[in-house]
C-alpha cells in the first residue's frame, strides 16, 4: 500500500527565506511522487513530479524536490520565498488499484504563510 | 493544456435533495476521479472511473454514486444530501498508463453547502 505523511500542517517563513516543506512516503514498489499547489478557491496545480529519473527534480515557480530513497523522503524546497508562494501544498504518491488504474494517494497538506 | 471543468463553483442545496455535480475534461483522458477536500483531512477519493461505464469505489463512497456515460464526462451524485456532505469537491482526470507516471489534472472545485 502507498501513503504519504506531510510533517507540519502550517509553515511560516519570511519573504526571501528558504522554504522547506516535508514529505515522507511509504510504498511497496518504487514510488512515483508528486507535489501539487492549491491557491485559495482553486483546484490543485502540479508543481513537479518524480518518475525514477534524476533524484533532484525541478518544477515551476522555482521549486524543486529531492528524492531520497534511504530516508523515504521527497521534501519540497525553494531558496527564496515570495509572497505569491502563500498557498497549500500537497505531496502525493502514485499507486495502482487491483484493476491497474492509475491513482494518487495524498498527504493532508501544508499551508505555507509568507511574512512580509 | 488540459482543461477540467466543473459545472458549478458554489452550490447550496437542502438536506434530502438529490445533487448532481458535473465534470468535463477535454483531453480524451481515460481516468477520471472525484475527491472531497476537508480541512485537516486532505483529499479523500470518493470514486473513480477508468473507462466509460466503469467505476471503482474510493475510500469514502458511502452516500455517493457516479455516472460515466461518455468519456469526457464524469458525474458525482449525492443520492440524499446530508449536512455532513458539506465540503469542497474536486474532479480530476489523467491518461491511462500502467507505468503510473501520468499526473492528475484538477478542476477548480465545487464548494457545496448542504443546509
Amino acid at each position: 500500500a502507498q501513503s504519504v505523511t506531510q510533517l507540519g500542517s502550517h509553515v511560516s517563513v519570511s519573504e526571501g527565506a528558504l522554504v522547506l516543506l516535508r514529505c515522507n512516503y511509504s510504498s511497496s514498489v518504487p514510488p512515483y511522487l508528486f507535489w501539487y499547489v492549491q491557491y485559495p478557491n482553486q483546484g490543485l496545480q502540479l508543481l513537479l513530479k518524480y518518475t525514477s529519473a534524476a533524484t533532484l527534480v525541478k518544477g515551476i515557480n522555482g521549486f524543486e524536490a529531492e528524492f531520497k530513497k534511504s530516508e523515504t523522503s521527497f521534501h519540497l524546497t525553494k531558496p527564496s520565498a515570495h509572497m505569491s508562494d502563500a498557498a497549500e501544498y500537497f505531496c502525493a504518491v502514485s499507486g495502482l488499484t487491483q484493476t491497474g488504474a492509475n491513482n494518487l494517494f495524498f498527504g493532508t497538506g501544508t499551508r505555507l504563510t509568507v511574512i512580509p | 493544456d488540459v482543461k477540467v471543468t466543473q459545472s458549478s463553483r458554489y452550490l447550496v442545496k437542502r438536506t434530502g435533495e438529490k445533487v448532481f455535480l458535473e465534470c468535463v475534461q477535454d483531453m480524451d483522458h481515460e481516468n477520471m476521479f472525484w475527491y472531497r477536500q476537508d480541512p485537516g483531512l486532505g483529499l479523500r477519493l470518493i470514486y473513480f472511473s477508468y473507462d466509460v461505464k466503469m467505476k471503482e469505489k474510493g475510500d469514502i463512497p458511502e452516500g455517493y454514486s457516479v455516472s460515466r456515460e461518455k468519456k469526457e464526462r464524469f458525474s458525482l451524485i449525492l443520492e440524499s444530501a446530508s449536512t455532513n456532505q458539506t465540503s469542497m469537491y474536486l474532479c480530476a482526470s489523467s491518461s491511462l498508463d500502467r507505468g503510473r507516471n501520468q499526473p492528475q489534472h484538477f478542476g477548480d472545485g465545487t464548494r457545496l453547502s448542504i443546509l
